[in-house]
């Protein structure tokens, strides 16, 4: 129990245009997300959460308007990067946390993007 | 403010020899969990344990043993007759939460490599 789904698992896309990575809860409803970047050989720096049905909070030097964030349902919670740049390509990770244990993360496999 | 140290940038053992991997953290609360998570290659956050403040038991599953130790704030993880399948990088997490999911703090990790 406690998957969690991200598609693509890798995308390659132009500069200046946007791609939307998925993170889906297959087998349990979650009531809060999290996205992550991490850069290669770094750590996992938390980018915002994403709460169903509000606004996402976004963490500080994080561009709300350049990662759109949205939360439409309990298991499905999508982050577009809008008009990419080379210098977004990194490896995205989303969690999600299952509403009948509060304390505990699921992590998705990471979504690989490379901006050309 | 809260802060995971993990100094042991890399670590380079021979397979069967045991290794300790370091943490350190820094937290006003007083309620707070700890976490150790495996990234292999692949990239997938493999989860390894959640240790809450309140409980310093060692922990010991198979080959993998935790030591946790309030006074020195301190979360090491110790790996018995290393195997060349824990070659991956190893991440000490904090989260203070309490009743709702917060964020994790991440440290820089430490990278594992097991030679045969």
């Amino acid at each position: 129990g406690a998957v969690v789904s991200q598609h693509p698992s890798w995308v390659i896309c132009k500069s200046g245009t946007s791609v939307k990575i998925e993170c889906r809860s297959l087998d349990f409803q979650a009531t809060t997300m999290f996205w992550y970047r991490q850069f290669p050989k770094q750590s996992l720096m938390l980018m915002a959460t994403s709460n169903e049905g509000s606004k996402a909070t976004y963490e500080q030097g994080v561009e709300k308007d350049k990662f759109l964030i949205n939360h439409a349902s309990l298991t499905l919670s999508t982050l577009t990067v809008t008009s990419a740049h080379p210098e977004d390509s990194s490896f995205y990770i989303c969690s999600a946390t299952n509403t009948g244990d509060s304390y505990e993360q699921y992590f998705g496999p990471g979504t690989r993007l490379t901006v050309t | 403010a809260q802060k995971v140290t993990q100094a042991q940038t890399e670590i380079s053992v021979v397979e069967k020899e045991d290794v300790t991997l370091d943490c350190v953290y820094e937290t006003r609360d007083t309620t707070y969990y700890l976490f150790w998570y495996k990234q292999p290659p692949s990239g997938e956050l493999v989860f390894l344990i959640r240790r809450n403040s309140f409980d310093e038991q060692n922990e010991i599953s198979g080959r993998y043993s935790w030591n946790f130790q309030k006074s020195t704030s301190s979360f090491n993880f110790t790996i018995t007759a290393s195997q060349v399948v824990d070659s991956a990088v190893y991440f000490c997490a904090l989260s203070e939460a309490v009743y709702n999911t917060d964020k994790l703090i991440f440290g820089t990790g430490t990278r594992l490599q097991v030679f045969p």
